[in-house]
């Protein structure tokens, strides 16, 4: 089992929709999860990061998380053509040998037609 | 300036030779990570150091190795490359802790034939 698994892609959604973007993980005591976008041709930049469970708001992104079910997301309101990238989930190791090891999912391709 | 500079930036080399990707960052960071990146397989970390003088090997270390000059740089080696390692290349910083992010280089493509 990956570490990190993000639902297969890619995605395509219509311009205003909402667009869901879904990751697991294996290990039950990470503590830190991100969500990086990136662009075709540009290293990655981080858009939003929680560490409890619940939601996190900010503008037209949502994360939310479920550390019972191993389970981060991220919502993309109103999706506009430049949100179209690739989005990469990352989860914080917490403990024992593998403290501070930042793991990546493979990534989903999100593409936002007009 | 970049805050975090790799060199080179794109590289074309042949099986067998050695070569190495080199990483430097201003921000003052204590932690530095070396990744690579292949279609479909997202980020994959290959070393990862939290200073000088502590250097753990990340998910896909075999065939590669790095050293941590400085606070300030981390270099990765490939003794003898292969084709298989052909690939985009990031170096990314993180400040100390569990919660903070990375910030990546622009990346150094390696093409090895």
């Amino acid at each position: 089992q990956k570490e990190v698994e993000q639902n297969s892609g890619p995605l395509s959604v219509p311009e205003g929709a909402i667009a869901s973007l879904n990751c697991t993980y294996s290990d039950r005591v990470s503590q830190s999860f991100f969500w990086y976008r990136q662009y075709s041709g540009k290293s990655p930049e981080l858009i939003m990061s929680i560490y409890s469970n619940g939601d996190k708001e900010d503008g037209r992104f949502t994360a939310q998380l479920n550390k019972a079910s191993q389970y981060v997301s991220l919502l993309i309101r109103d999706s506009q053509p430049s949100d179209s990238a690739t989005y990469l989930c990352a989860v914080n190791s917490a403990g024992g040998t593998s403290y501070g090891k930042l793991t990546f999912g493979q990534g989903t391709i999100l593409t936002v037609h007009p | 300036d970049a805050d975090v500079t790799q060199t080179p930036r794109n590289r074309i080399t042949k099986t067998g030779k050695r070569i190495m990707l080199e990483c430097s960052q201003t921000k003052g960071h204590d932690r530095m990570y070396w990744y690579r990146q292949d279609p479909g397989l997202g980020l994959r970390l290959i070393y990862y150091s939290f200073d000088v003088k502590d250097i753990n090997k990340g998910e896909i270390s075999d065939g590669y190795s790095v050293s941590r000059q400085a606070q300030a740089k981390f270099s990765l080696s490939l003794e003898s490359a292969i084709p298989n390692q052909t690939a985009l290349y990031f170096c990314a910083t993180r400040d100390r802790g569990n919660t903070g992010e990375l910030f990546f280089g622009e990346g150094s493509r390696l093409t090895v034939l």
